[in-house]
Order: structure tokens, then C-alpha cells, then sequence
């Protein structure tokens, strides 16, 4: 089993749809949760983090981490082309810097 | 802020030669740099962490003699593939942690280095 995971997808939604996204995890001791977006060919860029359990918002993305059913989701609300990508989720234990990464969803926004 | 670089952003070596990838934090200084792997449609596997000063960490079933790191500095750590072979060619990517007090263990991604061994 590993450690993180999350459905690679693809996803296809058409623009202005709501994307919804998750990973589920096995260690209970992870505090920090994380979503990356990757454009092709190009490197992880952060886009929202939480520390344990809770809600985070910033315009319209949307995190969510449940730690009693070890699960995380990001919301993405009105739906751009631009927001094609793939997003990955990441996490780590609260004193090791150490990232583990799911396999990434990959997203197609439709125009 | 935060700007961290790769060099090159894609290589074509042959079997055989050694590679060197660049990894630079342009704007802040780094303490901790880290070093992964990403093949297509796959997730970033972490290869080993760098510290500024001291020898890298590898993770298991990395070969530390053949993916040679360095860290000399608070701004550059090298990645060099050594004796490179087709199994080898991947997506190299690395990430900087800054130094000093860093908020929820943020780390910044570089662009990345596509690397091909024919």
C-alpha cells in the first residue's frame, strides 16, 4: 500500500465546472498537507497548505483535510482553461521537511 | 520571491558520459535542498536530500555513487548523473527549503531538467 494515494485521472470538466480532487493517506502522524500544480514539462508550483485537520480557502480554491478519515481534497470553483494541469497533493510529519507526494491528478478545463 | 532555477532545463548525453544539473535559489539562501525524480505520469520521487556543508542523504535504493550530489554553497546544489544509461533518462526536479525560520515546510520547485541518455 502506499503511503499516499490519489487517482491520476484524467478529469475532464467543462469550464466553469467545479473540479474536486483528493488523496487519502495511511500514516496518521502526517500534520502538513499540501497541493502542487504542474504544468508540463515544468516543476510543482504551491498552491494551498494546511496544518492538520480544517478548512483553507483562497479565491477559488478550497482545501480540506479530514485526519480522522485521512483524507484531503481541494476544491477548484469556476473553472478556467488555465487550470489545466496536474495537481498533486504532498504532505510531511511536523518536524521532517521531507515531502510525500500522491501521483497526481491530471485536469483538462474544457473551453 | 522564492525563484529557484534549473541548469539545464533538458539534456541529450550519451551512454556512458556524466551529466551535471544545476540548482540555484536565486532570491533567498538555502540550507536544505532537496533532489527528485519524476517519470511520465508519475509522482516525484525523492532521491536525496542535500544540506548545505555536508554530505546528502539518499533515500533507499538510491545509488549515491552514481547520482552525485553537492551543496557548496547556500544558493547551488549540483546533481551529477554519473556513467549515465537510457534507464537513467527521467525528469529531475529540485526543490529549496529557505533558511532561517521557514513557514509550514515550504518548499520552492525549480523548472526542472529533462534528461535523455541515448
Amino acid at each position: 500500500q502506499k503511503e499516499v494515494e490519489q487517482d491520476p485521472g484524467p478529469l475532464s470538466v467543462p469550464e466553469g465546472a467545479i473540479v474536486s480532487l483528493n488523496c487519502t493517506y495511511s500514516n496518521s502522524a502526517f500534520q502538513y498537507f499540501m497541493w502542487y500544480r504542474q504544468y508540463s514539462r515544468k516543476g510543482p508550483e504551491l498552491l494551498m497548505y494546511t496544518y492538520s485537520s480544517g478548512n483553507k480557502e483562497d479565491g477559488r480554491f478550497t482545501a480540506q483535510v479530514d485526519k480522522s478519515s485521512k483524507y484531503i481534497s481541494l476544491f477548484i470553483r469556476d473553472s478556467q482553461p488555465s487550470d489545466s494541469a496536474t495537481y498533486l497533493c504532498a504532505m510531511s510529519f511536523i518536524n521532517d521537511y521531507k515531502l510525500s507526494f500522491g501521483a497526481g491528478t491530471t485536469v483538462t478545463v474544457r473551453a | 520571491g522564492a525563484v529557484v532555477s534549473q541548469h539545464p532545463s533538458w539534456v541529450i548525453c550519451k551512454s556512458g558520459t556524466s551529466v551535471k544539473i544545476e540548482c540555484r535559489s536565486l532570491d533567498f539562501q538555502a540550507t536544505t535542498m532537496f533532489w527528485y525524480r519524476q517519470f511520465p505520469k508519475q509522482s516525484l520521487m525523492l532521491m536525496a536530500t542535500s544540506n548545505e556543508g555536508s554530505k546528502a542523504t539518499y533515500e533507499q535504493g538510491v545509488e549515491k555513487d552514481k547520482f552525485l550530489i553537492n551543496h557548496a554553497s547556500l544558493t547551488l546544489s549540483t546533481l551529477t548523473v554519473t556513467s549515465a544509461h537510457p534507464e537513467d533518462s527521467s525528469f529531475y526536479i529540485c526543490s529549496a527549503r529557505p533558511a532561517g525560520l521557514a513557514v509550514n515546510n515550504e518548499q520552492f520547485f525549480g523548472p526542472g531538467t529533462r534528461l535523455t541518455v541515448l
